[in-house]
């Protein structure tokens, strides 16, 4: 199993492109996670889903948007990248939210920054 | 609401000390406790999970954790550090009710020789 794979690993964009964040997942989990990362502030929740067709808004939603519309990819698509959203980011993926159903298996994270 | 507190942002112990990197939570529901670690340029692994079995939880790495409720801590230990413990440290916490992981803001771990 590749577990969750993403894509790119790194990239550099201008102030006002678009681009898209891949993540897929082969461990058939019902829950996927979009996280960013930003140093000294630990791991923010942008968004969620709970299954395909299924999305929810985390806690720093603005700026972003996700789909899902198979159980495998969960894309993090941003439309007018602003400096602010220079992170790391982390796809994530669980089969269910509690007890041993709930641990979280985190992607390798992509650099991105927008200059 | 949910919260997690790790306090220290950055420990430093010598090689072959005790590690301890606290996490205290705050939660109206017993909740769901876990410990993730993350080297450098990496996503974050599982240590250990507390799922309301057993308070002592044994993980990889010969880390543990002791679920404390009275406390509301679940700090994490090892009793001798080694070179290769230096990372990142994420408390995190989840319940049954809602679809969320908080996360702690994390500890970084330095081992000194």
């Amino acid at each position: 199993n590749a577990g969750v794979t993403q894509t790119p690993k790194f990239r550099i964009l201008k102030i006002g492109q678009s681009m898209t964040l891949q993540c897929t997942q082969d461990m058939n989990h019902n829950y996927m996670y979009w996280y960013r990362q930003d140093p000294g502030m630990g791991l923010k929740l942008i968004y969620y889903s709970v299954g395909a067709g299924i999305t929810d808004k985390g806690e720093v939603p603005n700026g972003y948007n996700v789909s899902r519309s198979t159980t495998e990819d969960f894309p993090l698509r941003l439309e007018l990248a602003a400096p602010s959203q220079t992170s790391v980011y982390f796809c994530a993926s669980s089969y269910g939210t509690s007890g041993s159903l709930g641990e979280q298996f985190f992607g390798p994270g992509t650099r991105l920054t927008v200059l | 609401a949910q919260s997690v507190t790790q306090l220290g942002s950055h420990v430093s112990v010598s090689e072959g000390a005790l590690v301890l990197l606290r996490c205290n939570y705050s939660s109206s529901v017993p909740p769901y406790l876990f410990w993730y670690v993350q080297y450098p340029n990496q996503g974050l692994q599982l240590l250990l999970k507390y799922t309301s079995a057993a308070t002592l939880v044994k993980g990889i790495n010969g880390f543990e954790a002791e679920f404390k409720k009275s406390e509301t801590s679940f700090h994490l230990t090892k009793p001798s550090a080694h070179m290769s413990d230096a990372a990142e440290y994420f408390c995190a916490v989840s319940q049954d009710t809602g679809n969320q992981f908080y996360f702690g803001t994390g500890t970084s771990l330095t081992v000194i020789p």
